[in-house]
């Protein structure tokens, strides 16, 4: 099936860094977004990836290994809005636009 | 932010009544989408649009039907609202027509209860 695997709950602490993965299946891969959802809220787009490598963008990069159908979603000097639910969706050929959704990364940032 | 409106914003019904949500942008995109959120599901496409009249279904159709008769305006129907219809509803719009994923614009979400 077209699984996608994300940690349901991480805590960190203001000023740290942390690291959010995301595995999912290879076969068919055709590019991975990582969207922000902040509870009551709608999800908002942070990244998309289709190739190897880190994108960085502010305090947020997100890397992506096609071969290993891993990606990463690296958050820094983490403050306390960036409570929320991380989701990474994953687009396979083939699925006609459909993204497909992992369950989402419940991060705490604490004081 | 794109600009995406969902109305109602919330809503309470009885079991075996209709119900329609919409879903309107102002961005002339030519992709829609309708997706629910449930606790330990994620968010699942329910029915999406590539065009005006243009729908297909996705992953949790059943119990759902859609139209979209303007490019602007994307209907969801709960042809008779049942409790496990209860949820968040999002809408989402994209607008590129190439090879490829392009990004998907959430709209700020309808809370349905059904009791």
């Amino acid at each position: 099936g077209q699984n996608i695997d994300q940690p349901t709950e991480m805590t960190a602490t203001e000023g740290a860094i942390v690291q959010i993965n995301c595995t999912y299946q290879t076969s068919g891969f055709n590019g991975l977004f990582w969207y922000q959802q902040h509870a009551g809220e709608a999800p908002t787009f942070l990244s998309y990836n289709v190739l190897d490598g880190l994108e960085e963008k502010g305090r947020f990069s997100s890397f992506l290994s096609r071969s290993k159908g891993y990606s990463y979603l690296l958050l820094k000097e983490l403050q306390m809005k960036d409570s929320a639910s991380y989701l990474c969706a994953v687009y396979w050929a083939g699925n006609n636009r459909k993204l497909i959704w992992g369950l989402g990364t419940s991060l705490a940032v604490n004081p | 932010d794109a600009g995406i409106t969902q109305s109602p914003r919330h809503k309470v019904t009885e079991t075996g009544t209709p119900v329609t949500l919409r879903c309107h942008q102002t961005e002339n995109h030519r992709y829609m989408y309708w997706y629910r959120q449930d606790p330990g599901h994620g968010l699942r496409l329910i029915h999406y649009s590539y065009g005006v009249k243009d729908t297909d279904k996705g992953e949790v159709s059943d119990g759902y039907s859609v139209s979209r008769s303007k490019t602007e305006d994307f209907l969801l129907t709960l042809e008779s609202a049942t409790s496990s219809q209860t949820s968040v509803y999002f809408c989402a719009i994209s607008e590129s027509p190439g090879v490829g994923a392009d990004t998907q614009y959430f709209g700020p979400g309808t809370r349905l209860t059904v009791l």
